[in-house]
């Protein structure tokens, strides 16, 4: 199974602060077809997963654009720009490319 | 609008089974696969399988198979899962997410499922 390595596990971070997430991937990523199938995940506290971000770069309708992917076969970024009070949560790059689809372990951005 | 409305949660007997039910509105269930994951405080997030249902195909992550059995009801848009010879390991929150394009991009209320005898 791919394996999904996110760094930082915790961030803190005051409002306003721009912040990164790094995920590492234990193979490639770019499918056969041409898509890298990476993608951004963002849990609030007592909430249900939400997208944010979908095949590296591309923002869910809805998703602040302060939000940014980034990144390519096995190393990938998710950018915050200028935090606000509501991105406070747990943080997961999935992957789909490859099955089983699998997800890191998360990080958890909290207030500084 | 979107919604996925799961059934409640559930507390059941180690060795017995649960059957959970995922409740689509808001656009055409058959257009759409179906997701499930796992949400366990050792394990974090891990996906079951998924299920298309227009065509009734399913496919599953090998860690759970024999353990989870996928269906969908065409005629209520309705996706269910079940999970057989619960063990304490199953304790956990379990979601389904619509599925679109390799990403999951809306997202039941989840259940938790606590086995305690």
């Amino acid at each position: 199974d791919v394996v999904l390595t996110q760094t930082p596990p915790t961030l803190s971070a005051t409002i306003g602060q721009s912040v990164s997430i790094s995920c590492r991937s234990s193979q490639s990523l770019l499918d056969s077809d041409g898509d890298t199938y990476l993608n951004w995940l963002l849990q609030r506290p007592g909430q249900s997963p939400q997208l944010l971000i979908y095949s590296v770069s591309n923002l869910e309708s809805g998703v602040p654009n302060r939000f940014s992917g980034s990144g390519s076969e096995t190393d990938f970024t998710l950018k915050i720009s200028g935090v606000e009070a509501e991105d406070l949560g747990v943080y997961y790059c999935m992957q789909a490319t490859h099955a089983p689809y699998t997800f890191g372990a998360g990080t958890k951005l909290e207030l500084k | 609008e979107v919604k996925l409305q799961q059934s409640g949660d559930e507390l059941v007997r180690p060795g017995a089974s649960v059957k959970m039910s995922c409740k689509a509105s808001g656009y055409t269930f058959t257009d759409y696969a179906m997701h499930w994951v796992k949400q366990s405080p050792g394990q974090g997030l891990e996906w079951i399988g998924t299920i298309i249902p227009l065509i009734d195909t399913t496919s599953y992550n090998q860690k759970f198979k024999g353990k989870a059995t996928l269906t969908a009801d065409k005629s209520s848009n309705t996706a269910y899962m079940e999970l057989s010879r619960l063990t304490s390991e199953d304790s956990a929150v379990y979601y389904c997410a619509r599925g679109y394009n390799n990403y999951f991009d809306y997202w039941g209320q989840g259940v938790m499922v606590t086995v305690s005898s």
